[in-house]
């Protein structure tokens, strides 16, 4: 079983759509959950950390569910611009170290 | 402006010859991590390293080397021992290796091996 397990997708919406994603993780004793958004050929970038009360930042909500392992991630009135790869990251210790475990993402395509 | 630098951007190398790919944060962040992306694959850790003078193999560290003289500066190496070398290497860097902070991602270096 992978460490962290997205749906690849691509999910096709158009504009205006509400659209969620799911990622599973493997280690219940992993610590911080964050989305990132890649672009094509670009690096990943930060969309929003996790939290266990679960939180939002505009038309975005990412909830955790640490019972069942997963976090998901929701967008609301979906924007030419989301379209992306979205990867769910996991950061866990190991050995006394810590590592940021990455989803293989889900790519999104917003269409007009 | 803070901010992780790769260089060089795009490098070409001749099979049978060592690239060294350079990473260079100014965030005075204490970890930093290289990663390799394939088409349409995730990412994929290779070397990670939490203090100076010290660094940890990741899950596919087999033909790669680092180094960790300097707290700004994590390099990496890829030598002729790795197979498939073509890729998009990432490196990032978090403030510290405790329970939270998000890692932050330099541009990447796209290395084609002709």
């Amino acid at each position: 079983r992978k460490e962290v397990e997205q749906d690849p997708g691509p999910f096709n919406v158009p504009e205006g759509a509400t659209v969620a994603f799911n990622c599973t993780y493997s280690n219940s004793a992993s610590q911080s959950f964050f989305w990132y958004r890649q672009d094509c050929r670009k690096e990943p970038k930060l969309l929003m950390s996790v939290y266990s009360s679960g939180n939002e930042d505009g038309r975005f909500t990412a909830q955790l569910n640490r019972a069942s392992q997963y976090i998901s991630l929701l967008i609301r009135d979906s924007k030419l611009s989301d379209s992306a790869t979205y990867l769910c990251v996991v950061k866990e210790t190991a050995s006394g170290t810590y590592k940021y475990i990455f989803g293989t993402g889900t790519r999104l395509k917003v269409l007009a | 402006d803070g901010g992780i630098t790769q260089s060089p951007k795009y490098l070409f190398r001749k099979e049978g010859q060592n690239v060294t790919l350079s990473c260079e944060q100014n965030l005075n962040h204490d970890a930093m991590y290289w990663y390799r992306q394939d088409p349409g694959q995730g990412l994929r850790l290779i070397y990670y390293s939490q203090i100076v003078n010290d660094f940890q193999k990741g899950d596919i560290a087999e033909g790669y080397s680092v180094s960790r003289e300097k707290k700004e500066s994590f390099p990496l190496t890829v030598t002729s021992a790795q197979k498939n070398p073509t890729a998009f290497y990432l490196c990032a860097s978090s403030i510290y290796a405790g329970q939270t902070g998000e890692l932050f991602f330099g541009e990447g270096s796209r290395l084609t091996v002709l």
